[in-house]
């Protein structure tokens, strides 16, 4: 199932600089869109969404912007902090009137924020 | 902050044996997920309740799996049968009627041994 996807596994910044994680996604039935944090042993996160009817929402420090047309997301984390550092998860959803939203999974990106 | 809450953290069971792994969702959310993420792969969608039922399953949710919301606060998935490759981490979210607030858990280490 590759309706999600991460390309890059791992990502290091310095602190204090910008995180951009990226994720692509094949399906156009989705319309909304999720980022996850996830730390070893825990469940994920939620940290922001979007609803394909924007192209920007904006939280703090985070920010996730949709390209539809390309079919990509991205989640830009600014001044990254040391205590980001974890497994960054993209996850999409189409909406279903009976199940409400099946999320489907990126692979993760690993983010190190160093100091 | 609600949150959805997962008992056991981690469970250590016998091949063949059947385990219940349970869940408390959050208490208004109406929809309630079981997911699992085999180590190293991708978190994986089993199955969505709603209403009492289930609203959808994938193609791992087959007859050796079941869900039950048996007295309207728990929410639990069994295992039948257990097999080596059903050791994974598996994680049980809710959302509310606005489809806000996607929470999960923080998950039940099933280990098969």
């Amino acid at each position: 199932d590759q309706q999600v996807k991460q390309n890059s596994p791992s990502l290091s910044v310095q602190e204090g600089r910008i995180s951009i994680l990226n994720c692509d996604y094949t399906n156009s039935m989705f319309d909304y869109f999720l980022w996850y944090k996830k730390y070893p042993a825990e469940g994920p996160t939620f940290l922001i969404s979007i609803s394909s009817i924007k192209d920007k929402n904006e939280d703090g420090r985070f920010t996730v912007f949709l390209n539809k047309s390309a079919k990509h997301l991205s989640l830009h984390i600014v001044p990254s902090q040391p205590g980001d550092s974890a497994v960054y998860f993209c996850a999409a959803s189409a909406v279903r009137e009976t199940s409400g939203s099946r999320l489907t999974f990126g692979e993760g990106t690993q983010l190190t924020v160093n100091p | 902050e609600p949150e959805v809450t997962q008992t056991p953290s981690h469970q250590v069971t016998q091949m063949g044996q059947e385990v219940i792994l349970r869940c408390v969702p959050i208490s208004n959310h109406l929809y309630f997920y079981w997911y699992r993420q085999i180590l190293g792969q991708k978190v994986e969608f089993l199955v969505s309740f709603y209403n009492n039922e289930i609203s959808e399953k994938s193609e791992i949710f087959d007859d050796q799996f079941s869900v039950e919301r048996p007295d309207g606060s728990n929410f639990t998935l069994k295992i039948r049968s257990t097999k080596l490759e059903d050791s994974a981490m598996y994680f049980c979210a809710s959302m509310g009627p606005a489809r806000d607030g996607y929470t999960f858990g923080s998950g039940t280490r099933l280990t098969v041994v």
